[in-house]
């Protein structure tokens, strides 16, 4: 079945370092992926996502960078700041299914 | 207004109680989805609706029993429910996916626990 695997599992970067998570999706008709922060306690919340006709997209300190031939993708956060601490989970879906496969999470520390 | 809203946030049951957790979003999404989340795991698919009619059943027990009464309302009604079952409840909306991928807002989670 479908299956998206997210590494690292935890990741900890100094304040003002960037950070990267990697995402690889197996079902190649997946084509929207999105990312998403999970602070404690709270619910997930979308912070950035990208289609697959575009191979980067920015906001602000974050951008995410897809790869369709290899079938991964990348969230990445630059100038990392304390309150960037949190789950993220990236995630594929397909148009026509409803079905978001999500990775498995990685627990990001930014140290002060 | 994105903002998907849950009651209760919290909820405590006993195995033969009978419950139900509620779910509301007024984003004109046509699509809603029930979640299980356990501890440092992804959220894991258990209904969605779309159009107010199910269309993905996960293979979730018949303990779990959703119901959509109209566009904007989504249940969870809770029924002999055991103790493994204790998890954050997540709902969500998006749009119809239609031909592209929408994005998916979650409500804040009713956190339950089955003693």
């Amino acid at each position: 079945g479908e299956n998206v695997e997210q590494h690292p599992s935890t990741l900890s970067v100094q304040e003002g370092d960037s950070a990267v998570i990697k995402c690889t999706y197996s079902d190649s008709a997946s084509n929207y992926f999105p990312w998403y922060k999970q602070e404690l306690g709270k619910r997930p919340q979308l912070i950035i996502d990208i289609r697959s006709n575009v191979g980067e997209k920015k906001d602000q300190r974050i951008a995410v960078t897809l790869n369709k031939t290899a079938k991964h993708f990348s969230l990445h956060i630059t100038e990392t700041q304390p309150e960037d601490s949190a789950v993220y989970f990236c995630a594929a879906s397909t148009s026509g299914t409803y079905k978001y496969i999500f990775g498995t999470g990685t627990r990001l520390k930014v140290l002060a | 207004d994105t903002e998907v809203t849950q009651t209760p946030k919290h909820l405590v049951m006993g195995m033969t109680n009978k419950k139900s957790l509620k779910c509301e979003q007024h984003m004109g999404h046509r699509a809603m989805y029930w979640y299980k989340q356990k501890a440092k795991k992804p959220p894991e698919l258990m209904f969605v609706y779309s159009y107010e009619k199910l269309s993905i059943n996960e293979s979730v027990p018949s303990r779990f029993s959703p119901e959509c009464p109209n566009s904007s309302l989504l249940n969870l009604h809770l029924h002999a429910l055991q103790p493994e079952d204790s998890a954050l409840y997540l709902c969500a909306s998006s749009q119809d996916r239609g031909s592209g991928g929408y994005e998916q807002y979650f409500g804040p989670g009713t956190r339950l626990t089955v003693t």
